[in-house]
């Protein structure tokens, strides 16, 4: 079975500081990954979708990549800002899709 | 579309009762996910349908739970009876295929039973 893993399970920055999530999975024979977001008491909301075939995608600020071989992918939000405090979860497609427990993220002003 | 729809939004119920959360998947989507989601374990997928029939539900954690898909555009998960473990949130989402195109997420039904 799947198992995904995010590091850290909370992380805390001051505004305009870049940073980068990190997500891992065991198997690696995955169709795509998927990155979502969700703030407290809300639905997730997706943010990024890589493609077993990509390295990577961008929207925004937002920078995500992705290593098949290596069970890695990796969530950079450039010059963050306090909006962008919420849960941050990956998400990996064999035929199922199973998440990581996700990362907490505070931006302070 | 106006994207995965989920009801009720908040549930609450007796232990012992029947629970029906209903999901109706957007249009034209052939997968469909249940997960619960808790503040200890995270979301679990539950269950999943592809073409409406059940794929794996190696998820669902008791005989108590069942799922079903009678048509492309509507989906039910049920407790009976309900425990108040069972207090969770409850996210249905939907994607056009199980081949890894991208999932929309409803907004959960909150369920809680005392």
């Amino acid at each position: 079975k799947q198992e995904v893993t995010q590091i850290p399970a909370a992380l805390s920055v001051p505004e305009g500081e870049n940073l980068v999530l990190n997500c891992s999975f065991t198997d690696s024979a995955i169709y795509n990954l998927q990155w979502f977001r969700q703030d407290p008491g809300k639905g997730l909301t997706s943010l990024l979708l890589i493609q077993s075939s990509q390295r990577e995608q961008t929207s925004g600020r937002l920078n995500a990549s992705l290593d098949k071989s290596s069970g890695r992918s990796t969530l950079y939000i450039a010059a963050s800002q306090p909006g962008d405090s919420a849960t941050y979860l990956c998400a990996v497609y064999n035929n199922d899709m199973r998440f990581g427990a996700g990362t907490r993220l505070t931006v302070k002003p | 579309d106006a994207g995965v729809i989920q009801s009720p939004r908040h549930e609450v119920t007796e232990m012992g009762q029947e629970v029906t959360l209903r999901c109706k998947p957007i249009s034209g989507h052939n997968s469909l996910f249940w997960y619960r989601q808790t503040m200890m374990r995270g979301l679990e997928l539950l269950i999943y349908f592809n073409n409406n029939v059940p794929i794996d539900d190696s998820g669902m954690p008791e005989d108590r739970f069942s799922a079903k898909m009678p048509n492309a555009s509507f989906s039910t998960l049920k407790i009976q009876p309900s425990e108040p473990r069972d207090s969770a949130v409850y996210f249905c989402a939907s994607s056009l295929n199980t081949g890894g195109t991208e999932a929309f997420f409803g907004q959960g039904t909150r369920l809680t039973v005392v």
